[in-house]
């Protein structure tokens, strides 16, 4: 157990639909980072959080939204699903807003739209 | 933008030998951290090494070491007496020492033969 969590594991929704993916990251740790990984691809940056502020953008679709709440988890919300979302999501966390000891990150949520 | 570059997108090593995974990265900054992330089949992502550019040292960890090369801003992951236990892919990764995202190659997928 990394100590970054994230929930659902897996999510099979259709096309058009909106999904939320929860992070509670390591405790300690005020980053949280969002990364998707398409199938057998490298993982690409989406969104940093640090502590509630947003930090950094990557290549984050305007459908996608992200947010971290009082308590540090964040959420990352996907709408108008489309084919092409299907993917792994990582959430990450780190203590300081830039560290350099690397990210802990969390198991993934594999998420299928069909 | 920086950009991470691993040309080996497979690799096998005999059980007990020693490779090196390849990984060069593009960058005009002075000062930042690079990384070799394992993620074995269950796709969790585990740190395996990180090298701080400041230090010239090369970064030793158990079996896992690097070559980094500044200049050549190359940065070569060795696992020696290789493992069962060592197949996945594995991914470089660069970071900034001021900015906050983490920058990760296409990957390399590490086969073990017994």
């Amino acid at each position: 157990d990394s100590g970054v969590t994230q929930t659902p594991k897996h999510l099979i929704t259709a096309t058009g639909q909106r999904v939320t993916l929860r992070c509670s990251p390591r405790s300690g740790d005020l980053s949280v980072y969002w990364y998707q990984q398409s199938l057998d691809q490298g993982l690409q940056f989406l969104i940093q959080y640090y502590n509630g502020e947003e930090r950094a953008k990557g290549n984050i679709l305007e459908r996608f939204s992200a947010q971290q709440f009082p308590d540090l988890h964040s959420e990352l919300n996907l709408s108008s699903l489309e084919l092409g979302d299907s993917a792994l999501y990582f959430c990450a966390s780190s203590v300081a807003r830039s560290s350099g000891g690397g990210y802990t990150f969390g198991s993934g949520t594999r998420l299928t739209v069909v | 933008a920086q950009t991470v570059t691993q040309s080996q997108p497979e690799m096998s090593v005999q059980e007990a030998e020693t490779v090196t995974l390849s990984c060069t990265y593009d960058t005009s900054e002075s000062d930042y951290y690079l990384f070799w992330y394992k993620q074995p089949p269950s796709r969790q992502m585990i740190l395996v090494i990180r090298q701080e550019a400041y230090k010239q040292q090369n970064a030793t960890e158990n079996r896992f070491s690097v070559n980094f090369q500044k200049a050549a801003k190359s940065f070569s992951l060795k696992i020696s007496d290789s493992q069962l236990g060592d197949a996945a892919m594995y991914f470089c990764a660069y970071r900034s020492y001021n900015n906050n995202d983490m920058r990760f190659g296409a990957g390399t997928r590490l086969t073990v033969k017994p």
